[in-house]
């Protein structure tokens, strides 16, 4: 079945530190896939998304680009804040919204 | 607030007792999912609804899980004889979808949390 893997957390930086969260997936076929954020007491919520290959999601500074060749979806931001500190979740569907997660990791930023 | 609202927010029971979890989707809205999420997990889909129509359920919803949106409004999520595999986090989310689009963005309530004891 389809699935999805990130990289185990919790995540600690400091302000201003490179950010990158891996995510790969298994499928059959060629997903879409996502980044959901949840931060503290809220839920989640959209990050970013591509719906094909090569293609790149952005927002709030972050990035991921769909990678076929090696069936992964890593997550970027150049330069992190306080604020940026949440759960965040890769996860896929194919052409409906029914989405499959994975685990999440937890990105705690220190000043 | 126009997001999505789920209640309770947290609930306690007895094993073997019902539960019902209502979710008020963003009002424009005609497509309602419950997930389930356990601690360290990430969301499971459990049944989605197209307005009042329920068109998909996991296997995950065993035959002690009813889900209903009567008037393609607002949704319930009931658990019957509850059982401590149930414990979880139950979400709800909503999305204005149209046949053939994938726009993958739902919108999530901050969910309800069930201890059954």
């Amino acid at each position: 079945g389809n699935s999805v893997t990130q990289m185990e957390g919790p995540v600690t930086l400091s302000e201003e530190a490179f950010l990158t969260i891996n995510c790969t997936y298994t499928a059959t076929g060629y997903p879409s896939l996502f980044w959901y954020v949840q931060y503290p007491g809220e839920g989640l919520q959209l990050l970013l998304k591509a719906t094909k290959a090569d293609d790149k999601g952005s927002n709030k500074g972050f990035e991921a680009t769909y990678r076929k060749e090696t069936t992964s979806f890593h997550l970027e931001k150049g330069s992190v804040q306080v604020s940026d500190s949440a759960v965040y979740f890769c996860a896929l569907n194919f052409g409906n919204e029914k989405l499959t997660f994975g685990t999440g990791t937890r990105l705690t930023i220190i000043p | 607030d126009t997001g999505v609202s789920q209640d309770p927010r947290h609930k306690i029971t007895k094993r073997g007792q019902n539960v019902t979890f209502r979710c008020d989707p963003i009002s424009e809205h005609n497509r309602l999912y419950w997930y389930r999420q356990t601690l360290g997990q990430g969301p499971e889909f459990l049944t989605y609804f197209q307005n009042e129509a329920q068109l998909e359920k996991s296997r995950l919803l065993s035959d002690r899980f009813s889900a209903e949106r009567p008037k393609g409004s607002f949704s319930t999520l009931e658990i019957q004889r509850t059982e401590q595999g149930d414990s979880a986090m139950y979400l709800c989310a909503s999305s204005l979808g149209s046949t053939g689009e994938n726009t993958g963005e739902l919108f999530f309530g901050e969910g309800s949390r069930l201890t059954v004891l």
